[in-house]
């Protein structure tokens, strides 16, 4: 699978949009790329994922740039609920071995 | 639909007892996997299952076992608890492997080892 990089931390205002950056440099043309947050200790949540378009559902949006090297997770109006841990995952379909990093911790500030 | 549900929610062992962390879904997944996290760090793979009777190994499976022989049901067993075996294990589940847009998370076991 292919390396990660986040940013460990990030603070937002409420109500504004909150960009979440990630590299993923040693990305293969056959991977994905999966977002996913963690809220207080529960399990994991799947947010959004993509392979090369931008994708939009009602959560967030993933911007994915031409040469698939970063993403963007936008998280259109970041409300005090959206205070988590957020992973940024790459791994392809018939690979097994979902894997999370450190994540960046997200503070959604009043 | 109870969804992956987790057993028990809280345990504490002395070093060197062994135990079993249940994990059962009730959506016919074919896919479950065991993840650790130790604090302030992200979910690590200790075991996965693709069905029944199929069991593989992830990034650190040293000191578990797993068996998985209905579909609905995939328990973690810790063969001699560590004190390094403390953390949080949650089971995961999704209906085929490769779907991680679709993978449903337990709730969790806190486990500290004395």
């Amino acid at each position: 699978d292919a390396k990660t990089t986040q940013p460990p931390s990030m603070d937002c205002a409420e109500g504004r949009a909150a960009n979440l950056p990630c590299n993923h440099s040693t990305i293969s043309g056959n991977e994905y790329v999966y977002w996913y947050r963690q809220i207080h200790s529960q399990g994991p949540q799947y947010i959004i994922h993509g392979l090369k378009n931008n994708e939009t559902n009602e959560m967030a949006s993933l911007i994915i740039t031409e040469d698939r090297k970063s993403s963007t997770l936008i998280l259109p109006h970041a409300t005090l609920r959206d205070t988590a841990v957020y992973y940024c995952i790459v791994m392809s379909s018939n690979d097994y071995k979902l894997s999370f990093g450190a994540g960046t911790t997200v503070t959604v500030r009043a | 639909n109870a969804g992956v549900t987790q057993t028990p929610k809280f345990q504490v062992l002395k070093t060197g007892q062994s135990m079993t962390l249940q994990c059962a879904q009730d959506m016919n997944h074919e896919y479950m996997s065991w993840y650790r996290q130790d604090p302030g760090m992200g979910l690590r793979l200790i075991h996965y299952s693709v069905g029944a009777g199929i069991t593989d190994q992830g990034e650190v499976p040293n000191g578990y076992n797993v068996s998985r022989s209905t579909t609905e049901d995939f328990p973690l067993r810790l063969l001699s608890a560590a004190p390094s075996q403390t953390s949080v294990y949650f089971c995961a589940s999704s209906y085929s492997p490769g779907e991680a847009e679709k993978l449903f998370f337990g709730s969790g076991t806190q486990l500290s080892v004395l």
